[in-house]
């Protein structure tokens, strides 16, 4: 069945620096990749999604990539702050519909 | 404000009682969801459903059944629970747009 493997499980960095979270997913006719953002104790939220006609795009600190030839995408979070510490989540879909997430990174920034 | 409602929002029952967890959606999309989340694990999809005489399978259906009593309300049921249901439950809709809108989640503990 479908799958998307997320890596790391666990990111650490000191604020200011750079995080990035990889994906990868197995059913090529995914076109849908969203990322999700779950602080402590709340439900998770849309951060930023990518559809598969385009290689990039980017909202302020964020970024996402994707690589549909490998079937990767990534999310890079510039000039990291104690606020981006949370559990962040990629997911796969044909349009939106049955979306399969993966199994997480939970990113520390270290003041 | 519309939004994604699920009732309880913590839950603690004896293993092999019936439970059932319930969401209701003022957002008026077709799509609704219910996802396990387990640490470590990242979202499992348990059901879904596009519209009211529609239902699948997820990932993880074996011991869960749902209902769609209306376009917008979704209930998961676990028949007979057991401990190893012990986890977060998250509710989700998503239109044509493809974002998915949780909401708060059901925390449910199985003894």
């Amino acid at each position: 069945g479908e799958n998307v493997e997320q890596h790391p499980s666990t990111l650490s960095v000191q604020e200011g620096d750079s995080a990035v979270i990889k994906c990868t997913y197995s059913d090529s006719a995914s076109n849908y990749f969203p990322w999700y953002k779950q602080e402590l104790g709340k439900r998770p939220q849309l951060i930023i999604d990518i559809r598969s006609n385009v290689g990039e795009k980017k909202d302020q600190r964020i970024a996402v990539t994707l690589n549909k030839t490998a079937k990767h995408f990534s999310l890079h979070i510039t000039e990291t702050q104690p606020e981006d510490s949370a559990v962040y989540f990629c997911a796969a879909s044909r349009g939106g519909f049955k979306t399969i997430f993966g199994a997480g990174t939970r990113l520390f920034v270290k003041a | 404000d519309a939004d994604v409602t699920q009732t309880p929002r913590n839950r603690i029952t004896k293993t092999g009682k019936r439970i059932m967890l319930e969401c209701s959606q003022t957002k008026g999309h077709d799509r609704m969801y219910w996802y396990r989340q387990d640490p470590g694990l990242g979202l499992r999809l348990i059901y879904y459903s596009f519209d009211v005489k529609d239902i699948n399978k997820g990932e993880i259906s074996d011991g869960y059944s749902v209902s769609r009593q209306a376009q917008a309300k979704f209930s998961l049921s676990l028949e007979s629970a057991i401990p190893n249901q012990t986890a977060l439950y998250f509710c989700a809709t998503s239109g044509t747009g493809s974002e998915a809108f949780f909401g708060q989640g059901t925390r449910l503990t199985v003894v």
